[in-house]
């Protein structure tokens, strides 16, 4: 059964620290699409990125960074010099088989980022 | 500016009632989709729809309703029928896919937080 995994459920650190957010995915398919969403206090979910299953090239973005293996079937991501703007729920989501519109949601880390 | 609104922003239910969440988008998407979260829990969905006049059951569909008469326009109802409706609904909306195995990303409106009194 397909399935994702954000271990993490909470993740504390001190501003200016790196830190990185663990995705773990099930899936039988062999073409399929992985993407980052953060949500803020706010509420409403904020897309980051989206990855092919046949693009395993690292991707980097300002302090954003993800790093996509397929050998472990994870997909982390990593912010750099952490800011307090980026305290958030982070949601990882994995194309469901057989459909092309529906995504199975990993539940969440919340991180928070201290001043 | 383009983008999803959803109202209202705070929606408070007595037991018994239906209520009708509002989803506007003006991205000109084909493609909408209501969502339901739980606290600490990913998203679930409860419909989607790829084009007017035609919607899906997603995961959680019992005891919700949706319309599609327009393309900008994607209201959720919650009936009586749902047992524990207190939650936050998102809906958000895509381009469709270009073809089998492909997926566009999703843009979310602010959400709606429903509470049943």
């Amino acid at each position: 059964a397909q399935k994702v995994t954000q271990a993490q459920t909470e993740i504390s650190v001190v501003e200016k620290e790196d830190v990185t957010l663990d995705c773990v995915y099930e899936t039988r398919d062999t073409t399929y699409y992985l993407f980052w969403y953060k949500q803020p206090p706010s509420g409403e979910l904020v897309f980051l990125i989206r990855r092919n299953s046949f693009d395993e090239q690292n991707e980097i973005s300002g302090r954003y960074s993800w790093n996509f293996q397929k050998s472990t079937s994870s997909f982390n991501f990593t912010i750099t010099a952490s800011q307090v703007v980026d305290s958030a729920v982070y949601f990882c989501a994995l194309s469901k088989e057989d459909s092309n519109y529906q995504l199975i949601w990993g539940a969440g880390t919340k991180l928070i980022i201290k001043p | 500016d383009g983008g999803i609104t959803q109202s209202p922003k705070y929606l408070f239910r007595k037991e018994g009632q239906n209520v009708t969440l509002s989803c506007e988008q003006n991205l000109n998407h084909d493609a909408m989709y209501w969502y339901r979260q739980d606290p600490g829990q990913g998203l679930r969905l409860i419909y989607y729809s790829q084009i007017v006049n035609d919607f899906q059951k997603g995961d959680i569909a019992e005891g919700y309703s949706v319309s599609r008469e327009k393309k900008e326009s994607f209201p959720l109802t919650v009936t009586s029928a749902q047992k524990n409706p207190t939650a936050f609904y998102l809906c958000a909306s895509s381009t469709l896919a270009g073809g089998p195995s492909t997926y566009n990303e999703q843009f979310f409106g602010p959400g709606t937080r429903l509470t049943v009194l």
